[in-house]
């Protein structure tokens, strides 16, 4: 299996471009996370799926993040317009069926940097 | 809102020495949980243990809770090299079956 794949891995921009990061979990998994890791503040849960429904979006900062899952092997998170602070290291996480008993496999995540 | 919090923030030793990391956290939970990240790397699932449990083991790795404390710790017997990393615990607590609220980590540098 090749596991969470995330996509760009780098990714710099300028402020107040749009900036979509992309995800696609393993397959057969039916729960999918975004978390954002920083320094400041560790890794946070953004947005939660399952079933391909947003669950809980309560981590998720401000509208102009946004977030998609319109299959089940394929979710993206979107920022527009991004700012500076919204420099981080983002993940994506899929598990069998979303409960805490499951383990949670990570993808690689993708840095971003927005200048 | 942080609910683990690591300690040390980091630790150096040398290969073959012990590890131990402690957690502590705020609230009850159901479960907690300990990952490992390599740098540049997403994190890894290494060891689950449940709030009615009290110690675990998984290779080299031996996890223990006290739930009275609100505590755990984990331990990485005859470290190595390759157990560089940063070391995370996870909590999860309340109503909410899928949840995780992680610590920040603590850095472990195994020298060869």
């Amino acid at each position: 299996d090749a596991g969470v794949i995330q996509s760009p891995r780098h990714e710099v921009t300028e402020m107040g471009q749009e900036v979509t990061l992309r995800c696609k979990p393993i397959s057969g998994h039916n729960s999918l996370f975004w978390y954002r890791q920083t320094m400041m503040r560790g890794l946070e849960l953004l947005i939660y799926f399952n079933n391909n429904v947003p669950i809980d979006d309560s981590g998720m900062p401000e509208d102009r993040f946004s977030a998609k899952m319109p299959n089940a092997s394929f979710s993206t998170l979107k920022i527009q317009p991004s700012e500076p602070r919204d420099s981080a290291v983002y993940f994506c996480a899929s598990s069998l069926d979303g409960g805490a008993r499951e383990t949670q496999y990570f993808g690689p995540g993708t840095r971003l940097l927005v200048l | 809102s942080q609910q683990g919090e690591e300690d040390p923030q980091a630790l150096s030793i040398q290969e073959g020495e012990n590890a131990t990391m402690n957690c502590s956290y705020k609230t009850s939970i159901n479960n907690l949980q300990w990952y490992r990240q390599n740098s540049g790397r997403g994190l890894v699932h290494l060891i689950l243990i449940r709030s009615n449990e009290r110690e675990k083991h998984s290779g080299r790795l031996r996890v223990t809770l006290d739930t009275s404390k609100k505590s755990s710790s984990l331990l990485i017997t005859a470290s190595r090299a390759a157990d560089t990393a940063s070391y995370f615990c996870a909590t999860n607590s309340g109503g909410s079956n899928y949840k995780l609220t992680f610590g920040k980590g603590t850095l472990l540098t195994v020298n060869p």
